[in-house]
């Protein structure tokens, strides 16, 4: 089972708050990941770090940023929560060579914006 | 581009069925698949990954298998249950470290 865990699980919060959602892995993988998801939609990538002090963003654009100051830890921060920003995040993290290598996704956050 | 499709995009079935999810991909210089299911409201759960040298992996009543020449892969699940509901996603991973997900079979077995 993999190691992945993410706080908190649900959040209800105001316009304008400011926001961190975390993401911890116990596997040492390099790679982490954030996705964001709409109910009964498909993933989007909206960040990723393929280790420490390494992000970039991914497909979708995002206002959201993150850092990785620790392998084991990527957080994601919203400067300041709109309800548009509704919506699921999932966090990931990969390790593994060659065709071997795997991705794992912790339970997720639902976040909901009033 | 990666492009990953889901056929079909739901499916709804008696309980005891064997049934077929198809995922097809269209670049076929790929280094893995990887099968997830995702209950509702929840994170994805890794179930089968499949190296691009292989041609089939099985757990338990999941068997996938992978035509990397014609860009197809299968899940095969035997005997379906209720507990088998569920939405059931395709990853694709290429030269880099960031998989192509198609949008996934949201499946229903019904008692």
């Amino acid at each position: 089972e993999a190691d992945i865990y993410q706080t908190p699980r649900y959040l209800v919060i105001g316009t304008g708050k400011k926001i961190t959602l975390e993401c911890s892995q116990t596997m040492g993988h390099d790679k982490m990941y954030w996705y964001q998801q709409d109910p009964g939609m498909e993933l989007h990538l909206i960040h990723y770090s393929y280790g420490v002090n390494s992000t970039e963003k991914g497909d979708l654009s995002s206002e959201s940023t993150v850092s990785r100051i620790r392998t084991e830890h990527f957080p994601l921060t919203l400067e300041s929560a709109r309800p548009s920003h509704t919506s699921q995040y999932l966090c990931a993290s990969s390790g593994g060579t060659g065709g071997r290598h795997e991705q794992y996704f912790g339970p997720g956050t639902r976040l909901t914006v009033t | 581009k990666q492009e990953v499709t889901q056929i079909p995009a739901a499916l709804s079935v008696p309980e005891g069925e064997n049934l077929v999810l198809n995922c097809s991909f269209t670049d076929s210089a790929i280094y893995n698949l990887q099968w997830f299911r995702q209950d509702p409201g929840k994170g994805l759960t890794s179930l089968l990954l499949i190296q691009s040298s292989q041609r089939e992996q099985t757990s338990g009543r999941l068997n996938a298998s992978l035509d990397k020449s014609s860009g197809r892969s299968t899940l095969y699940i035997a005997a379906s249950q209720p507990g088998d509901s569920a939405t059931y996603l395709c990853a694709v991973r290429g030269g880099s470290y960031i998989p192509t997900f198609g949008r996934g079979t949201s499946l229903i077995v019904h008692p």
